[in-house]
């Protein structure tokens, strides 16, 4: 059975910073990887998709990296800015199987 | 815009009453649909694969006469949860698979529901 740990599970840092969240997961064997915002009592706006024969994903201040053969994924956030405060969640698999969910980063960036 | 509809967003209802959440998917059609389930500060967890003209397939402890899902049509799906209890009460999300080569999956904005 799939499992997907995400590390931390909170950060709190000031405004500017450049930052790190990881994700790790046990079966190596998915169609790919999504990177995913949840604001508080909302649902889920995706941010990158990752497939399995794709090393990393950027879009603007955004970039994730994936390596599939250890298990790990990591979101970088460069510049981080107040609006950035959310939960990011990891999630691997896709396709027809769904896909299986982490925790979660509960992000919080100080003005 | 919007890939996935669902609603209501929000329901609050008694224990006991039923309770029908909508998926629509408004881009494309979908054979399949994942219902998701989350409670708070938790992730979110695979409830059931809805697929389109034949029964769901639930996961693991999911009780199946308790959330009953329909997927009578390739644009929608709903879930019901059948008398409702304080412990259902949850966020309720659900999931349509894209049609590229990506399997990138979209999500709608969710149900909260809330049982009195």
């Amino acid at each position: 059975k799939q499992e997907v740990t995400q590390i931390p599970a909170a950060l709190s840092v000031p405004e500017g910073e450049n930052l790190v969240l990881n994700c790790s997961f046990t079966d190596s064997a998915i169609y790919n990887l999504q990177w995913f915002r949840q604001d508080p009592g909302k649902g889920l706006t995706s941010l990158l998709l990752i497939q399995s024969s794709q090393r990393e994903q950027t879009s603007g201040r955004l970039n994730a990296s994936l390596d599939k053969s250890s298990g790990r994924s990591t979101l970088y956030i460069a510049a981080s800015q107040p609006g950035d405060s959310a939960t990011y969640l990891c999630a691997v698999g896709g396709g027809a199987d769904g896909l299986t969910f982490g925790k979660g980063t509960h992000l919080i960036i100080q003005p | 815009g919007a890939v996935v509809s669902q609603h209501p967003s929000r329901v609050i209802c008694k224990s006991g009453t039923s309770v029908k959440i909508e998926c629509r998917s408004l881009d494309f059609q979908a054979t399949t649909m994942f219902w998701y389930r989350q409670f708070p500060k938790q992730s979110l967890m695979l409830m059931a694969t809805s697929n389109e003209g034949s029964k769901a397939t639930y996961e693991q402890g999911v009780e199946k006469d308790k959330f009953l899902i329909n997927h009578a049509s390739l644009t929608l799906s709903t879930l019901t949860v059948t008398s409702a209890h304080p412990e259902d009460s949850s966020f309720y999300i659900c999931s349509v698979p894209g049609q590229g080569l990506t399997g990138e999956l979209f999500f709608g904005e969710g149900s909260r529901l809330t049982v009195l």
